[in-house]
C-alpha cells in the first residue's frame, strides 16, 4: 500500500506570493489533516478534512486555507506569503480522523519564503 | 487550552540501556494520545497509539503507558540501539479533530 505523498517536496518562493502544496493520503484514508514545522513554534495544527469538509481549523490567519476533493487529495494554499510562513509542512491521513486511529504522515513540503 | 510537555528536551544515552521518555498533558479529556519519532530532514512515523480507554500498547523494544487521571504518558524504550537516535514526540488526540504536540525529546544513543 502506497503511504502518504505530498509535492512538491522543496519550494522557494517570494513574500506576497502564493504557493499551493498538495497531499495524496493513503488509498481508502478519508482524513486529510494539516500541521506546520518551525524550530521556535514545533508543530502546529492548521486544518482537518473529511469526506470533502473541513471539520476544524487552527489559529492561523485567512491566507492559509485548503481543500479536499472527492479522491480525498487535498490541496493547501497559501496566498501573501510572509517570511513567517517558511516552514515544513506537513499532511497526515487516516480512516477516521484523529479521534479514531493513527495517523500516518507524508514526507512534507519545505518552503522557504525569501 | 491542552498543553502537553515533554521532558527532557535531550537525552544521550550508551547503547544497549533501557530508557524511559514522559510526557504530559493537562487536560485529561483525550481520545488518544500517540507517539512518533522523527529522523532529521524526514516526516514522522508513528510509533505507538493508545486510546483513551487503554493503561498501555507495546510494540518490540517499545512500550508506551496512559495513565489520563495524572495526565502522563511513558515510552519505554528496551536495548537501546544506534538506530534509535532520532527526536521522539507525543501527540494528544483531542474531540477537535486535532493533534496537539509536544515540542520532542532529541535521543541520541552512543555506539
Amino acid at each position: 500500500k502506497a503511504g502518504v505523498t505530498q509535492t512538491p517536496r522543496y519550494l522557494i518562493k517570494t513574500r506576497g506570493q502564493q504557493v499551493t502544496l498538495s497531499c495524496s493520503p493513503i488509498s481508502g484514508h478519508r482524513s486529510v489533516s494539516w500541521y506546520q514545522q518551525t524550530p521556535g513554534q514545533g508543530l502546529q495544527f492548521l486544518f482537518e478534512y473529511f469526506s470533502e469538509t473541513q471539520r476544524n481549523k487552527g489559529n492561523f490567519p485567512g491566507r492559509f486555507s485548503g481543500r479536499q476533493f472527492s479522491n480525498s487529495r487535498s490541496e493547501m494554499n497559501v496566498s501573501t506569503l510572509e517570511l513567517g510562513d517558511s516552514a515544513l509542512y506537513l499532511c497526515a491521513s487516516s480512516s477516521q480522523g484523529v479521534s479514531g486511529d493513527t495517523q500516518y504522515f507524508g514526507p512534507g513540503t519545505r518552503l522557504t519564503v525569501l | 487550552k491542552q498543553e502537553v510537555t515533554q521532558i527532557p528536551a535531550a537525552l544521550s544515552v550508551p547503547e544497549g540501556e533501557n530508557l524511559v521518555l514522559n510526557c504530559s498533558f493537562t487536560d485529561s479529556a483525550i481520545y488518544n494520545l500517540q507517539w512518533f519519532r522523527q529522523d532529521p530532514g524526514k516526516g514522522l512515523t508513528s510509533l505507538l497509539l493508545i486510546q483513551s480507554s487503554q493503561r498501555e500498547q507495546t510494540s518490540g523494544r517499545l512500550n508506551a503507558s496512559l495513565d489520563k487521571s495524572s495526565g502522563r504518558s511513558t515510552l519505554y524504550i528496551a536495548a537501546s540501539q544506534p538506530g534509535d537516535s532520532a527526536t521522539y514526540l507525543c501527540a494528544v488526540g483531542d474531540s477537535n479533530y486535532q493533534l496537539i504536540w509536544g515540542a520532542g525529546t532529541k535521543l541520541i544513543i552512543k555506539p
